[in-house]
């Protein structure tokens, strides 16, 4: 098929090191924030979100940062372990209530 | 694990043919979104639509159409293959107001032959 967009870009950490994964979004009138993790042949899974409000969330193993004045996100993995090595996509919530897509990172633990 | 579903997981079809790819959920949200995504590549949002007699079209141009005629049915549909169709082709939903983060389905892999 014909190719819709980028490459993406890969990240390699060894197991147990923290991997931080960037994305830069497009709209500065976007409000809500969120990552996703894809695994081969699955679709995305919701992984932290955060509104536009904040500067930083964290979860489990997970911290979202956000810098509205460059508009940047980045995700935080802390421990990685084997089962987080996927494709990791931000996405913005625009105007209109849809989601955008910003070009994903490949990340690849290794054991 | 959200109850959004897709079928079918994967399809191979001949140039030409009609296609409709199914999408389905049963958390009774009201938007729902199609987006295309290549392998190793970005996903890109082709159909959208907030609820039941709306459909929007997304960023990325598509041959497609689609239709909501019940709010847990967000079918698309090809009415003739072509090879450069071959994609994987990802189902979400989300709710109008509460938690507004998408639910994705499995995708579905088309190739056109």
């Amino acid at each position: 098929g014909e190719s819709v967009g980028l490459h993406l870009p890969t990240l390699s950490v060894q197991e147990g090191d923290n991997s931080i994964i960037n994305c830069a979004y497009s709209n500065s009138a976007s409000d809500y924030f969120i990552w996703y993790k894809q695994e081969s042949g699955k679709g995305p899974q919701f992984i932290i979100d955060i509104r536009s409000n904040m500067d930083k969330r964290q979860g489990q193993r997970v911290t979202v940062l956000l810098n509205k004045t460059v508009k940047h996100l980045s995700l935080q993995i802390a421990a990685t372990q084997p089962g987080d090595s996927a494709v990791y996509f931000c996405a913005e919530r625009g105007s209109g209530n849809q989601f955008y897509f910003g070009t994903g990172t490949s990340l690849t633990v290794i054991p | 694990e959200a109850d959004i579903y897709q079928t079918p997981r994967y399809l191979v079809i001949g140039t030409g043919k009609k296609i409709t790819l199914e999408c389905s959920q049963t958390m009774g949200h009201d938007k729902m979104y199609w987006y295309q995504q290549d392998p190793g590549m970005e996903l890109h949002l082709i159909h959208y639509s907030y609820g039941v007699n709306s459909t929007e079209k997304g960023d990325l141009s598509s041959e497609s159409t689609v239709s909501r005629i019940r709010t847990e049915h967000f079918p698309l549909t090809l009415e003739s293959a072509r090879p450069s169709h071959t994609s994987q082709y990802l189902c979400a939903s989300s709710e109008q107001s509460g938690l507004p983060e998408a639910f994705f389905g499995q995708g579905t892999r088309l190739t056109v032959v």
